[in-house]
């Protein structure tokens, strides 16, 4: 199984909302990712987990809240989120290692509206 | 900060040409990594490079590694409907991953 899935694929909010994103993995992967997609341009790397551990903060507004429950799963928890946050949160998985030596599988993505 | 540049940012191809993305990295990378997102999809690995002056070939594509492993070319001979897509090459040392800028193909039937 090389599949990472994310739910939901699309997800409409408003500015007062707490919504959550989640991702799963069951190809036995220790590294997990949240990126961030903006129309036409390259995915942001925004948190890194290792072994469930948070490893990589790229220096992420606090409207922005990751957690790793365990190996497979990841959330990305949302809150007072602005406009200029709309847009396509990528999950991806790997192999752990500090030299960025293994691919990462990505997830579908899911498409973020905040109105 | 670290910044990877790729050229061009949008090729058009006639099908059957060749296409070559260029990737530039300000930093010493310690590998190059290749992705390809077809229009709404999501990155799907193609390619990791790891040593100096690697070449790799799949089928059509070739990829190079730069002595300085600084920079990196993918190239794909006699291009088909099925290449159109986004090339992204992505890298990184110790705790910081870029992607590159990204080009975007299309190829005319």
């Amino acid at each position: 199984d090389t599949e990472v899935t994310q739910t939901p694929k699309h997800l409409v909010m408003g500015m007062t909302n707490k919504k959550s994103l989640k991702c799963e993995q069951h190809m036995g992967h220790r590294a997990m990712y949240w990126y961030k997609q903006k129309a036409k341009k390259p995915p942001e790397l925004m948190f890194v987990y290792s072994y469930e551990k948070l490893s990589i903060n790229e220096s992420v507004p606090s409207r922005f809240s990751p957690e790793c429950p365990n190996s497979s799963l990841l959330n990305l928890h949302l809150h007072a989120l602005q406009p200029e946050d709309s847009a396509l949160y990528l999950c991806a998985s790997s192999h752990p290692d500090s030299d960025w030596l293994y691919e990462q599988y990505f997830g579908p993505g899911t498409r973020l509206t905040v109105t | 900060g670290q910044q990877v540049m790729q050229i061009p940012q949008y090729q058009h191809v006639q099908e059957g040409e060749d296409f070559t993305t260029y990737c530039n990295s300000s930093t010493t990378l310690s590998n190059i990594q290749w992705y390809k997102q077809r229009p709404g999809g999501h990155p799907v690995f193609l390619i990791q490079l790891v040593k100096s002056g690697e070449v790799k070939k799949q089928k059509r594509l070739t990829f190079q590694f730069g002595e300085a492993k600084k920079n990196s070319s993918l190239h794909i001979t006699a291009t088909q409907t099925t290449d159109v897509g986004t090339y992204f090459c992505a890298g990184g040392t110790g705790n910081q991953f870029y992607f590159g800028t990204g080009t975007s193909l299309t190829v005319i039937p």
